[in-house]
């Protein structure tokens, strides 16, 4: 049982690069999120999905792109990258609270992004 | 979404119980009020969490007001592991149960 697995952990983009920074769960938690934290800040919500094939717009949803093809994953993809999205970014999980009244949020190790 | 206010910063003495506050005045019926804490340079982890009654696990205690407009994170001995960011979220039972993280309070523990 892995968990919540993030990948890559480090990245360097160049300002206009695109990128996907997968997320991948495997406890068959409905509820998927996208956030990012910068530098002595708290986490902010970008995207977040209640199931497969759903998804919605959290606190600072631009630039960023999500989808939710399966259970399992729920990529996040930078269209074009702006130094402001410097950032570490975490993907977190859990079931849906119909499903469970802990709903508990299980998150990943993070990736730390920097656009130059 | 229901907001929480929490303290920037707290310290506290190694050893001796911390009382860590949260005001959640906008709180509605079927919020749960949860707890993460956020080690340094790693994600955030599940605490504890409740609805109406106090609530007791392996790490903490949660204690919700009778009116639940409030709640505080007990800690009953610091140790300096503890030193974190906490959090005190909502999340609706009955809605999409989306979590928004505010700036929560850091937790200082002194030896």
């Amino acid at each position: 049982n892995a968990g919540v697995t993030q990948t890559p952990k480090f990245q360097v983009l160049k300002t206009g690069q695109s990128m996907t920074l997968q997320c991948a769960q495997d406890m068959n938690h409905e509820y998927m999120s996208w956030y990012r934290q910068d530098p002595g800040m708290g986490l902010r919500l970008i995207h977040y999905s209640v199931g497969a094939g759903i998804t919605d717009q959290g606190e600072v949803p631009n630039g960023y792109n999500v989808s939710r093809s399966t259970t399992e994953d729920f990529p996040l993809r930078l269209l074009s990258a702006a130094p402001s999205q410097t950032s570490v970014y975490f993907c977190a999980s859990s079931y849906s609270l119909q499903r469970s009244n802990t709903g508990e949020l299980f998150f990943g190790e993070g990736s730390r992004l920097t656009v130059l | 979404d229901a907001k929480t206010t929490q303290p920037n910063s707290m310290e506290s003495n190694e050893e001796e119980p911390v009382h860590l506050p949260c005001n959640h005045s906008t709180i509605s019926g079927t919020d749960y009020i949860h707890w993460y804490r956020q080690l340094p340079s790693q994600g955030p982890e599940y605490v504890i969490h409740g609805l109406t009654s106090n609530v007791n696990n392996r790490m903490a205690s949660l204690a919700i007001a009778e009116d639940r407009k409030s709640s505080t994170l007990i800690l009953h001995r610091a140790t300096l592991r503890d030193a974190a960011v906490y959090y005190c979220i909502l999340r609706d039972f009955n809605n999409t149960g989306k979590l928004i993280f505010g700036q929560g309070t850091t937790l200082q523990v002194k030896p």
